[in-house]
This record gives structure tokens, sequence and C-alpha cells, in this order.
């Protein structure tokens, strides 16, 4: 069973600079979350995508958006990078909507913003 | 606001001692309580997770307790080991399923748990 990968694992951008992160879920995932994680802090709920429409959203502006396709592969898109969107960014499968399940997380994606 | 506080950043414990991690919340509405490890270089793990309808849940070496009338929890690690070395992330959700509400997990801060040989 393959778990969730994301890709690149490390990515340099300019203030300014748009950036798109990718994410595949876990086989048979239909949910798809995307959290920021600052350094020294814990992650922080970007949104949630759910048969391909945006379903949940944390405290993050627009620039911030993403997608969800068929195949439940997911993108998370930064638009005018900010200094203070240095972070790693995570992504986390789960088997359907709710709460009390498991959200499976992949090893992130770590952005820095010059 | 951190509606989710895990006040201790660091913690070192002797193999085969007990591990205890706190983590406190504010938001009563909380209904559902999750503790992920996380080593580094890569996402963080599941471990145990307790309902609120519960005051214990228990797996293996693992156990959490919840207290909500102080809003609080813990995890017990016993006995610990060297590979329990990681940071811990306690985190709670909201909402049901029949609400139809997205997922979403509040995490804190974490604490670096350390276990000596």
């Amino acid at each position: 069973e393959t778990g969730v990968t994301q890709s690149p694992t490390h990515l340099i951008k300019t203030r300014g600079q748009q950036v798109t992160l990718r994410c595949s879920s876990q086989s048979g995932h239909n949910t798809v979350s995307w959290y920021q994680q600052a350094l020294g802090q814990g992650p922080q709920f970007i949104f949630q995508y759910y048969r391909e429409e945006e379903n949940g959203r944390g405290n993050f502006p627009p620039r911030f958006s993403g997608l969800q396709f068929p195949n439940y592969s997911s993108e998370l898109n930064v638009n005018a990078l900010e200094l203070d969107d240095s972070a790693l960014y995570l992504c986390a499968s789960s088997p359907r909507q709710g709460i009390g399940e498991k959200l499976f997380f992949g090893s992130g994606t770590q952005l820095s913003v010059l | 606001d951190q509606q989710v506080k895990q006040n201790s950043p660091s913690l070192s414990v002797q193999e085969g001692r007990i591990s205890i991690l706190n983590c406190d919340y504010t938001n009563s509405m909380f209904d559902y309580f999750l503790w992920y490890k996380k080593y580094p270089a890569e996402g963080p793990t599941f471990l145990i997770s307790i309902s609120s309808i519960k005051d214990k849940n228990e797996d293996g070496r693992f156990t959490v307790f919840l207290n909500k009338s102080a809003k609080h929890l813990s995890l017990h690690i016993v006995p610990s080991q060297p590979g329990d070395s990681a940071v811990y992330f306690c985190a709670a959700s909201q909402g049901g399923i029949s609400s139809g509400s997205a997922r979403q997990l509040t995490f804190g801060s974490g604490t670096q748990l350390t276990v000596l040989p």
C-alpha cells in the first residue's frame, strides 16, 4: 500500500513568486488536507478537499488555493509569496469525511522564501 | 489564540521509566483528541486517540487520559524506549460526521521527548 507522497521535498523561492506543491494521497483515501508547520510550531490547518471541492478552510488568505483531481491527488498553490510563508507544508489524506479518523501525513515540502 | 497548548517544549526520561506528556485545551467544543509522533524529515504519524465520551484509552505501552473538566489530556508511555525519542503533538477536533464538517485538527506546538539509554 503506497502512503502519502509529496513533491518536491525542498523548494527555494523569492518573495512575490508563485509556488505549486503536489501530493498523492494514500490508496483508497478520498479526502486531502493541507497543513502549514512553521519552525517551532505545530501544523496549522490550511484547507481540506473532498470529492474535488474545497470543504473547510483555516485562517489563511485567498492567495493560498488548492485543487483535488479525480484520482484524489492534490495541489497547493501559493501566490505572491511572502517571507512568512517559509515553512514545512504537510499533506494528509484520510479515508472519509468527518471526525474520529486519523490522518495519514506525507513527509512534507520544506519551502524557503528569500 | 492558542486553543491547544503543550507547555513543555522538551522532556528527558530514562529508558524504562514512564514518560508523561501533557496537553491543555481551551475550546470546550473539541470532542476528539489525538496524539501524533514526528521524527525528523518525516511527517507526523498517528499514535493514539480518545473521544470525549471516554476518560482513558490504552494501546500497548501508550495510554491517553482525558480530564474534560480541567480541559487537560496526557499521554503516558510505559516503559519508555530510546526509539520513542521524537516530537509529540497533541491535536483536537470538533464536529460530527452527521454535521458534514471538515476534519480540521488543531495542533499544539509539540514536546520533544528524549529517552536516554
